[in-house]
């Protein structure tokens, strides 16, 4: 019983390097999406899928891209960090629109920026 | 603009007592709200919901109280554990999307 899967757990980038952060669910939900954790500022939405296919902009998406490679898989790229990315990133899925249901998490990516 | 807001950092509670954690909203389009427990080194885990047509919600020990004039909405936790020492989110959706708003947490710690 996975559910939300993210790799790696932890990274230390250089400023310029890329990298992508890898997110699977198998629980056949719809819906995924990244936030990112930083203290003192909650959860914030970087992007999120509502579906196959399809990817939106959240609160906070410049300097990452997003790929929905199947119903099971969303990885986010960060082309080329910087130390302003340094953060926890987790990756959340949701079976239907009902906003009731609530999310499940994964255990989140540490990634530090340096 | 910090559209859900939790103005309290941290709380202290004896175990046995009841924690009440707040959370303060400005935007008047949601109408759906949850709350999210989070320990270290975890994801969030979800608690507790509750949608605008209602103004209590309960689950157990928990309980979400939600008041629509003032914007706030409040969880309670009677009694306390020490399990429940963690930090809690809460967060706000309009719905639609279902995409959730966070607040910036409350870490509480129940103490013997």
């Amino acid at each position: 019983n996975a559910g939300v899967t993210q790799t790696p757990k932890f990274q230390v980038l250089k400023t310029g390097q890329s990298m992508t952060l890898q997110c699977a669910q198998d629980m056949n939900h719809n819906s995924m999406y990244w936030y990112r954790q930083d203290p003192g500022m909650g959860l914030r939405l970087i992007y999120y899928s509502a579906s196959e296919g399809t990817t939106d902009k959240g609160e906070v998406p410049n300097g990452y891209n997003v790929s929905r490679l199947n119903k099971r898989e969303f990885s986010l790229r960060l082309e080329s960090a910087a130390p302003s990315q340094t953060s926890v990133y987790f990756c959340a899925s949701s079976t239907t629109p009902d906003p009731l249901y609530g999310y499940t998490f994964g255990s989140g990516t540490r990634l530090t920026v340096v | 603009d910090q559209q859900v807001k939790q103005n309290s950092p941290s709380l202290s509670v004896q175990e046995g007592r009841i924690s009440i954690l707040n959370c303060d909203y400005t935007n008047s389009m949601f109408d759906y709200f949850l709350w999210y427990k989070k320990y270290p080194a975890e994801g969030p885990t979800f608690l507790i919901s509750i949608s605008s047509i209602k103004d209590k919600n309960e689950d157990g020990r928990f309980t979400v109280f939600l008041n629509k004039s003032a914007k706030h909405l409040s969880l309670h936790i009677v009694p306390s554990q020490p399990g429940d020492s963690a930090v809690y989110f809460c967060a706000a959706s309009t719905g639609t999307a279902s995409k959730l708003t966070f607040g910036t947490g409350t870490r509480l710690q129940v103490t013997l």
